[in-house]
Protein backbone atom coordinates (compact mmCIF):
# COMPACT_ATOMS: atom_id res chain seq x y z
CA UNK A 1 0.00 0.00 0.00
CA UNK A 2 0.95 3.66 -0.64
CA UNK A 3 2.20 5.82 1.61
CA UNK A 4 2.12 9.55 1.76
CA UNK A 5 3.76 12.35 3.06
CA UNK A 6 3.11 16.45 2.49
CA UNK A 7 5.80 18.78 2.91
CA UNK A 8 5.91 22.69 2.12
CA UNK A 9 6.69 25.99 3.62
CA UNK A 10 4.58 26.38 6.92
CA UNK A 11 4.09 29.98 6.64
CA UNK A 12 2.91 31.83 3.57
CA UNK A 13 2.72 35.44 2.96
CA UNK A 14 -0.24 37.18 1.98
CA UNK A 15 -1.20 37.24 -1.96
CA UNK A 16 1.59 35.08 -2.23
CA UNK A 17 1.50 31.31 -3.16
CA UNK A 18 0.83 28.24 -1.24
CA UNK A 19 3.01 25.53 -2.87
CA UNK A 20 2.88 21.72 -1.54
CA UNK A 21 4.46 18.49 -2.78
CA UNK A 22 3.16 15.16 -1.83
CA UNK A 23 5.76 12.43 -1.97
CA UNK A 24 4.12 8.66 -2.36
CA UNK A 25 6.40 6.22 -1.64
CA UNK A 26 5.35 2.15 -1.46
CA UNK A 27 4.53 1.99 -5.09
CA UNK A 28 4.16 4.02 -8.41
CA UNK A 29 2.46 7.25 -8.66
CA UNK A 30 0.39 5.23 -11.65
CA UNK A 31 -0.73 2.63 -9.09
CA UNK A 32 -3.42 4.60 -8.52
CA UNK A 33 -6.52 6.63 -10.82
CA UNK A 34 -6.67 9.54 -9.04
CA UNK A 35 -5.12 11.87 -6.17
CA UNK A 36 -7.15 14.24 -4.11
CA UNK A 37 -6.47 17.12 -2.22
CA UNK A 38 -8.01 17.81 0.77
CA UNK A 39 -7.70 21.08 3.44
CA UNK A 40 -9.26 21.83 7.00
CA UNK A 41 -8.87 25.21 8.40
CA UNK A 42 -8.42 25.06 12.55
CA UNK A 43 -11.06 24.03 14.38
CA UNK A 44 -13.66 23.47 11.16
CA UNK A 45 -14.57 20.56 8.79
CA UNK A 46 -12.89 19.35 5.68
CA UNK A 47 -12.96 20.66 2.47
CA UNK A 48 -11.73 19.11 -1.22
CA UNK A 49 -9.66 21.19 -3.02
CA UNK A 50 -9.27 18.91 -6.43
CA UNK A 51 -8.35 15.55 -7.62
CA UNK A 52 -5.35 14.79 -10.21
CA UNK A 53 -5.23 11.70 -12.07
CA UNK A 54 -1.81 9.91 -12.35
CA UNK A 55 -2.31 11.13 -16.05
CA UNK A 56 -2.44 14.84 -15.73
CA UNK A 57 -6.26 15.20 -15.87
CA UNK A 58 -7.57 17.45 -13.08
CA UNK A 59 -11.12 18.25 -11.45
CA UNK A 60 -10.78 21.48 -9.28
CA UNK A 61 -13.42 22.88 -6.43
CA UNK A 62 -14.97 25.58 -8.50
CA UNK A 63 -14.46 28.62 -5.95
CA UNK A 64 -10.99 27.59 -5.91
CA UNK A 65 -10.24 26.89 -9.60
CA UNK A 66 -9.16 30.33 -10.74
CA UNK A 67 -6.00 29.79 -7.81
CA UNK A 68 -5.49 26.37 -8.05
CA UNK A 69 -2.93 24.38 -10.25
CA UNK A 70 -2.08 20.67 -9.22
CA UNK A 71 0.54 18.64 -11.34
CA UNK A 72 2.47 14.84 -11.62
CA UNK A 73 6.13 14.37 -11.29
CA UNK A 74 6.42 10.62 -11.96
CA UNK A 75 10.28 10.52 -12.00
CA UNK A 76 9.83 11.70 -8.69
CA UNK A 77 6.71 9.88 -7.65
CA UNK A 78 5.17 12.76 -6.39
CA UNK A 79 2.33 15.44 -6.86
CA UNK A 80 2.22 19.19 -6.61
CA UNK A 81 -0.59 21.11 -5.20
CA UNK A 82 0.15 25.27 -5.61
CA UNK A 83 -2.55 28.23 -4.22
CA UNK A 84 -1.85 31.45 -5.42
CA UNK A 85 -3.42 34.78 -3.47
CA UNK A 86 -3.55 33.33 -0.55
CA UNK A 87 -5.03 34.90 2.62
CA UNK A 88 -6.11 34.16 6.41
CA UNK A 89 -8.87 32.23 4.80
CA UNK A 90 -6.39 29.28 3.11
CA UNK A 91 -5.09 28.78 6.66
CA UNK A 92 -5.20 25.16 7.21
CA UNK A 93 -3.94 21.68 7.46
CA UNK A 94 -3.39 20.22 3.79
CA UNK A 95 -3.93 16.63 3.42
CA UNK A 96 -2.85 14.62 -0.17
CA UNK A 97 -5.10 11.03 -0.33
CA UNK A 98 -5.49 8.58 -2.30
CA UNK A 99 -9.02 9.03 -4.48
CA UNK A 100 -10.30 5.36 -5.73
CA UNK A 101 -14.00 6.92 -6.17
CA UNK A 102 -16.54 3.99 -5.17
CA UNK A 103 -13.69 2.88 -2.64
CA UNK A 104 -13.54 6.13 -1.45
CA UNK A 105 -10.22 8.12 -0.14
CA UNK A 106 -8.25 5.48 1.58
CA UNK A 107 -5.06 6.56 2.06
CA UNK A 108 -3.82 9.84 3.41
CA UNK A 109 -1.06 11.99 4.27
CA UNK A 110 -0.16 12.95 7.56
CA UNK A 111 -1.32 16.55 6.91
CA UNK A 112 1.12 19.31 6.85
CA UNK A 113 0.17 22.74 8.10
CA UNK A 114 0.09 26.40 6.18
CA UNK A 115 -0.39 29.22 8.29
CA UNK A 116 -0.75 32.49 5.82
CA UNK A 117 0.58 35.63 7.78
CA UNK A 118 2.72 38.30 7.56
CA UNK B 1 -22.78 21.78 -6.21
CA UNK B 2 -24.20 18.73 -3.14
CA UNK B 3 -24.37 19.72 0.03
CA UNK B 4 -24.11 17.23 2.79
CA UNK B 5 -25.35 17.68 5.72
CA UNK B 6 -24.30 15.93 8.98
CA UNK B 7 -26.47 15.45 12.49
CA UNK B 8 -26.57 15.80 15.05
CA UNK B 9 -23.72 18.15 15.39
CA UNK B 10 -22.42 16.62 18.64
CA UNK B 11 -23.58 13.45 20.08
CA UNK B 12 -22.99 12.58 23.49
CA UNK B 13 -23.14 8.97 24.79
CA UNK B 14 -21.63 6.65 26.95
CA UNK B 15 -19.17 3.45 26.22
CA UNK B 16 -21.34 0.21 25.47
CA UNK B 17 -24.05 2.70 23.87
CA UNK B 18 -25.62 2.72 20.23
CA UNK B 19 -24.71 5.63 18.39
CA UNK B 20 -26.68 6.71 14.77
CA UNK B 21 -24.79 9.35 12.63
CA UNK B 22 -27.15 10.77 10.20
CA UNK B 23 -25.99 12.15 6.81
CA UNK B 24 -27.98 13.90 4.34
CA UNK B 25 -27.38 15.14 0.60
CA UNK B 26 -28.72 17.84 -1.18
CA UNK B 27 -29.82 16.15 -4.14
CA UNK B 28 -30.01 12.21 -4.60
CA UNK B 29 -26.73 10.32 -5.48
CA UNK B 30 -25.37 7.15 -5.80
CA UNK B 31 -24.97 5.12 -2.31
CA UNK B 32 -21.47 2.92 -4.58
CA UNK B 33 -20.24 7.03 -4.05
CA UNK B 34 -20.58 7.57 -0.18
CA UNK B 35 -18.30 7.27 2.31
CA UNK B 36 -17.33 7.74 6.08
CA UNK B 37 -14.21 8.70 7.54
CA UNK B 38 -13.43 9.01 11.65
CA UNK B 39 -10.89 11.50 12.83
CA UNK B 40 -8.87 12.03 16.05
CA UNK B 41 -7.85 15.30 17.25
CA UNK B 42 -4.35 15.67 15.81
CA UNK B 43 -4.67 13.25 12.88
CA UNK B 44 -5.46 12.70 9.65
CA UNK B 45 -8.74 11.68 8.46
CA UNK B 46 -9.35 7.76 8.42
CA UNK B 47 -11.54 5.30 6.08
CA UNK B 48 -14.72 3.85 7.64
CA UNK B 49 -16.88 3.00 5.03
CA UNK B 50 -17.35 3.35 1.08
CA UNK B 51 -20.24 2.27 -1.07
CA UNK B 52 -22.19 3.10 1.89
CA UNK B 53 -21.68 0.32 3.45
CA UNK B 54 -18.66 -1.55 3.37
CA UNK B 55 -16.43 -1.54 5.60
CA UNK B 56 -12.77 -0.71 5.38
CA UNK B 57 -10.02 -3.19 5.79
CA UNK B 58 -9.60 -3.44 9.25
CA UNK B 59 -12.46 -1.96 10.13
CA UNK B 60 -14.35 -3.39 13.31
CA UNK B 61 -17.88 -5.17 13.03
CA UNK B 62 -19.79 -2.55 15.17
CA UNK B 63 -19.06 -0.06 12.57
CA UNK B 64 -21.99 -0.02 9.74
CA UNK B 65 -23.02 2.39 7.18
CA UNK B 66 -26.29 2.16 5.31
CA UNK B 67 -28.87 4.26 3.39
CA UNK B 68 -29.79 5.70 -0.19
CA UNK B 69 -30.75 8.22 -2.54
CA UNK B 70 -30.18 11.46 -0.27
CA UNK B 71 -30.44 9.39 3.68
CA UNK B 72 -27.35 7.60 4.92
CA UNK B 73 -26.26 6.39 8.22
CA UNK B 74 -23.78 5.01 10.22
CA UNK B 75 -24.16 2.89 13.54
CA UNK B 76 -21.65 2.13 15.94
CA UNK B 77 -23.14 -0.81 17.38
CA UNK B 78 -21.60 -0.64 20.86
CA UNK B 79 -18.91 2.35 22.09
CA UNK B 80 -15.61 1.35 22.53
CA UNK B 81 -13.63 4.44 24.23
CA UNK B 82 -11.22 4.61 20.85
CA UNK B 83 -14.23 5.25 18.79
CA UNK B 84 -15.35 8.92 20.55
CA UNK B 85 -13.70 11.23 17.16
CA UNK B 86 -15.23 13.73 14.66
CA UNK B 87 -17.32 11.66 11.85
CA UNK B 88 -17.72 12.83 7.95
CA UNK B 89 -19.34 12.12 5.44
CA UNK B 90 -18.41 12.29 1.95
CA UNK B 91 -19.89 12.04 -1.52
CA UNK B 92 -17.96 11.46 -4.67
CA UNK B 93 -20.51 10.65 -7.40
CA UNK B 94 -20.68 14.59 -8.27
CA UNK B 95 -18.38 17.01 -8.86
CA UNK B 96 -17.02 19.01 -6.75
CA UNK B 97 -16.55 16.57 -4.37
CA UNK B 98 -17.93 17.59 -0.72
CA UNK B 99 -18.03 16.47 2.74
CA UNK B 100 -20.58 16.75 5.67
CA UNK B 101 -19.28 19.33 8.46
CA UNK B 102 -19.12 16.53 10.84
CA UNK B 103 -20.39 15.31 13.90
CA UNK B 104 -18.51 15.21 16.98
CA UNK B 105 -19.10 11.85 19.83
CA UNK B 106 -17.95 13.07 22.93
CA UNK B 107 -18.17 10.38 25.82
CA UNK B 108 -21.09 11.72 28.27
Amino acid sequence: QVQLQESGPGLVKPSGTLSLTCAVSGDSISSVNWWSWVRQPPGKGLEWIGEISHTGTTNYKPSLKSRVTMSVDKSKNQLSLNLSSVTAADTAVYYCATDEGSLGMDVWGQGTTVTVSS
Amino acid sequence: EVVMTQSPATLSLSPGERATLSCRASQTISSSYLSWYQQKPGQAPRLLIYRSSTRATGIPARFSGSGSETDFTLTISSLQPEDFAVYFCQQNYDLPYSFGQGTKLEIK
